[in-house]
């Protein structure tokens, strides 16, 4: 079975655009999570879905950044516009719907703006 | 809160054992221990649950004091292929919340 696709693997931009990261969760998963990985901060999270619906959005640090989940195997997070402090690491990962189960993270998204 | 896992750093020589712990505050109702090498998204270790359990995997085991809301991972006789950093990730609510993770410990293996 295929794990989390992720997608760009890289991004490179510059401040003032706009920026798009995709995942795929890994199939029969109902859960999906969003973090994001810096030297300073560490991983943190920053959304997470269950049966598409957004459930805890508190770690978004600003309205610049928006994520969606139109079905059950597509979630996007988008910046807008970004900022050199959002270079990082974003990690899209899912679990299954049970109690007790861990996250399994896709390869991730190393974004760099300008 | 973010758990607080020590030590930040460790360095072994091949075959030597590590003990990495993880500390919460809050009363938690899982740990999950993450392995991250250089580049790569973290993988996979155990899951621990309350009820201060056991568990083991090859030369890997960790376990969970629920009294002291620590968790600690055992890395026995310590192969190269265990370098990297090791998180653990607290839920504190029993359904899949998002799990807090601590900063990270650094463990390298010398041959």
């Amino acid at each position: 079975d295929a794990g989390v696709i992720q997608s760009p693997r890289h991004e490179v931009t510059e401040m003032g655009q706009e920026v798009t990261l995709r995942c795929k969760p890994i199939s029969g998963h109902d859960y999906l999570f969003w973090y994001r990985q810096t030297m300073m901060r560490g991983l943190e999270l920053l959304i997470y879905f269950n049966n598409n619906v957004p459930i805890d959005d508190s770690g978004m640090p600003e309205d610049r950044f928006s994520a969606k989940m139109p079905n059950a195997s597509f979630s996007t997070l988008k910046i807008q516009p970004s900022e050199p402090r959002d270079s990082a690491v974003y990690f899209c990962a899912s679990s299954q719907p049970r109690t007790g189960e861990t996250q399994y993270f896709g390869p991730g998204t190393r974004l760099l703006v300008l | 809160q973010q758990p607080v896992q020590s030590p930040q750093a460790v360095i072994l020589r091949e075959g030597e054992d590590a003990v990495i712990n993880c500390s919460s505050s809050k009363a938690l109702y899982s740990v999950h221990w993450y392995r991250q090498k250089h580049g790569e998204a973290p993988v996979f270790l155990m899951i621990l649950l309350k009820g201060g359990e056991q568990k083991g995997h090859d030369k890997i085991s960790a376990s969970f004091n629920e009294k002291k809301q620590q968790s600690s991972l055992y890395l026995t006789a310590s192969q190269l292929s265990y370098s990297g950093t090791y998180f653990c990730g607290t839920e504190i609510g029993g359904g899949a919340d998002g799990l807090t993770f601590g900063k990270g410990t650094h463990l390298i293996i010398q041959p």
